[in-house]
């Protein structure tokens, strides 16, 4: 059973300030989410990272997959107030029905993220 | 823009009673999800669906049932709620196949009394 571990759960961060989340998960994946949530709102894609290596970057935001060491990283540069919401990475997997494998999602716990000035 | 939509953003409900969560979609996607959210917990899915009348288990299926009598509409049905299902409720869509990304809609906020 695929297990996926973020830390840390809360982050309280300077303005101006650089940190990273870590995202762990247990069986191999070929593709893996960040996902933003404001409070009371949906969740908003990021990040799709599909192979080892990858990096991605928006902004002051920049995601990484290491496959081998199955760790995804979320980097927060110079942050600003506005990146305060929750981050989840989510790994992909399989979900087997009718003899046709689906596309499924195992979410982290979430990263409280909140900037303060 | 792929919209999805839930039928309501907060729900109050009575411990026996039976809920609803309607979940509408219009992109014409095969699948969707329902997920619930719990503070520490992240989204776990409870039910998918890949076509029409056609449902799966997901990681927390109990005491939750499923109904897609059409494309577009994705119900969650909790048939005799209780407390502890109380939660956020999030509804997803996505076209068929194994790499589709997954589209969310808002949420329900549900609290079962």
């Amino acid at each position: 059973e695929l297990k996926v571990e973020q830390n840390p759960l809360f982050l309280s961060m300077q303005e101006g300030k650089n940190y990273t989340i870590y995202c762990n998960y247990s069986t191999t994946s070929d593709r893996l989410y960040w996902y933003r949530q404001d409070p009371g709102k949906s969740l908003e894609s990021l990040f799709v990272l599909l192979s080892n290596g990858a990096v991605k970057q928006e902004g002051r935001l920049m995601a990484s997959l290491d496959t081998k060491a199955r760790l995804s990283t979320l980097h927060i540069t110079a942050a600003v107030h506005d990146l305060s919401a929750t981050y989840f990475c989510a790994v992909h997997g399989l979900l087997v029905a009718g003899g046709t494998s689906y596309g499924k999602l195992t979410f982290g716990q979430g990263t409280i993220l909140t900037v303060h000035p | 823009d792929v919209k999805v939509t839930q039928s309501s953003r907060y729900l109050v409900k009575r411990t026996g009673e039976k809920v609803f969560l309607e979940c509408v979609q219009d992109m014409d996607h095969e699948n969707m999800f329902w997920y619930r959210q719990d503070p520490g917990l992240g989204l776990r899915l409870i039910y998918f669906s890949y076509d029409v009348k056609m449902k799966e288990k997901g990681d927390i299926p109990e005491g939750y049932s499923v109904s897609r009598e059409k494309k577009e509409r994705f119900s969650l049905i909790l048939e005799s709620a209780s407390t502890n299902q109380t939660s956020m409720y999030l509804c997803a869509s996505s076209w068929t196949g194994v790499h589709n990304e997954q589209f969310f809609g808002p949420g329900t906020r549900l609290t079962v009394l």
